[in-house]
């Protein structure tokens, strides 16, 4: 079985200021993992993938993820956040066989 | 736009209906996905198909069925439809299927039941 759990259901944050949006996954098989973003109104588009490899994945529109097999997490960071990042973001996991298991997202609010 | 279509946009029924949502995948994905987006259970993987056959089931209910026709379009039942059923309905496709494909999204069905 797997899990994702994204530990803040909301992160306010400044113009400009660098954020962190956490999540942590439990899973028994080899995982894969994802960042999607759903602006309202939308989809969701995917940001970044870890599959293998290099820990740190650079994604689009400046976001990156560091995978950690130690702590099971896979944060997202982003230096310096604009006003049209204010999304949902969902952390997710695949690798079972029940497609992916999504966190409960984590709802990014920028403040001019 | 992620090339995955989704009909209709919006759907309004009442309890007890039955009704059918529609998705196109992206050109040459072979996978299409259904997704279920509520406010208390959040993103919940339904089904999967590939190239026609059902590859994976997840949280979908005994009311609930889908297909995949051969020319790749999925179809998702829903019916004898209660007020819990009113979310927001994802489709999603990958080129084969595997877990390490990245899904496509489309823009969702949105339903409600009354």
């Amino acid at each position: 079985a797997q899990s994702v759990t994204q530990l803040d259901s909301q992160v306010p944050v400044f113009e400009e200021a660098p954020v962190e949006l956490r999540c942590n996954y439990s899973s028994s098989v080899s995982v894969y993992l994802f960042w999607y973003v759903q602006y309202p109104n939308q989809g969701l588009q995917l940001l970044l993938k870890y599959l293998s490899g290099s820990t740190l994945v650079k994604g689009i529109n400046g976001f990156e993820a560091e995978f950690n097999k130690s702590q099971t997490s896979f944060h997202l960071r982003k230096p310096s956040v604009h006003i049209s990042d204010t999304a949902e973001y969902f952390c997710a996991v695949g690798g079972g066989a029940d497609g992916l298991t999504f966190g409960k997202g984590t709802h990014l609010i920028i403040q001019p | 736009d992620s090339g995955v279509t989704q009909t209709p946009k919006h759907l309004i029924t009442a309890t007890g209906q039955r009704v059918t949502l529609r998705c196109s995948p992206r050109s040459g994905d072979l996978s299409v996905y259904w997704y279920q987006q509520s406010l208390d259970q959040g993103l919940q993987f339904l089904i999967q198909y590939y190239n026609g056959e059902e590859r994976a089931k997840g949280n979908i209910l005994e009311r609930f069925s889908a297909q995949q026709f051969p020319d790749l379009h999925s179809e998702l039942n829903l019916s004898s439809l209660e007020l819990g059923d009113s979310a927001l309905y994802f489709c999603a496709s990958s080129i084969s299927g595997r877990a390490q494909d990245t899904q496509y999204f489309g823009p969702g069905t949105r339903l409600t039941v009354l």
